[in-house]
């Protein structure tokens, strides 16, 4: 089964609204990656959180990985339809959740 | 192209035939990744090499299943006796243990069984 579970599985927004989507596991992660997959696409790779409590920042994607290291959480401010498309953490050996998929309404 | 390749880009087969698909990592990249991946789901993980070692194989890998990357370069994953279970998205995934810049992956081979 997946070694990390995600949540939501799926969301709406209307472009502007701010959108997160939460990655946890129920063991000690060595680092969590997240990837971006856009409909028809393959998945792209956007970060890779190491540390705990680590917090990395992308334009208006801002990304967590808990003090325990067994969670994480990525965060879209002000959303656009380019940010469109399904997110998924990946835990150690790149096992993926599985993925929330966000949609995004002009 | 510097990316990870693969081939064909869809396949349909008939149920019982036998298929073998390629992928070819980006040249510097000694860690070589499958994975399945169906509609509305994540990829699953397959199997992975380090070199031409296959050090890891999903216990949702069948005996049909079976991967190998001779010369540490390019990989094939082959599928023998298709059923319609196996139509899905094969993905492959190359990295550089080392670097953070995650697993580049293909744009996928698409099976469908019929």
């Amino acid at each position: 089964g997946q070694q990390v579970m995600q949540i939501p599985q799926y969301q709406h927004v209307q472009e502007g609204e701010d959108f997160t989507t939460y990655c946890n596991s129920s063991t000690t992660l060595s680092n969590i990656q997240w990837y971006k997959q856009r409909p028809g696409g393959h998945p792209v790779f956007l970060i890779q959180l190491v540390k705990s409590g680590e917090v990395k920042k992308q334009k208006r994607l801002t990304f967590q990985f808990g003090e325990a290291k067994k969670n994480s959480s990525l965060h879209i401010t002000a959303t656009q339809t380019t940010d469109v498309g399904t997110y998924f953490c990946a835990g150690s050996l790149v096992r993926f959740g599985a993925g929330t998929r966000l949609t995004v309404k002009p | 192209d510097t990316g990870v390749s693969q081939d064909p880009r869809h396949k349909i087969t008939k149920r019982g035939q036998n298929v073998t698909f390629r992928c070819d990592p980006i040249s510097e990249h000694n860690r070589l990744y499958w994975y399945r991946q169906t509609l509305g789901q994540g990829p699953e993980f397959l199997t992975y090499f380090q070199n031409e070692a296959q050090l890891e194989k999903s216990r949702l890998l069948s005996d049909r299943f079976s991967a190998e990357r001779p010369k540490g370069s390019f990989s094939t994953l082959e599928i023998q006796r298709t059923e319609q279970g196996d139509s899905a998205m094969y993905l492959c995934a190359s990295s550089q243990p080392g670097q953070p810049y995650g697993y580049t992956f293909g744009s996928g081979t698409r099976l469908t069984v019929v």
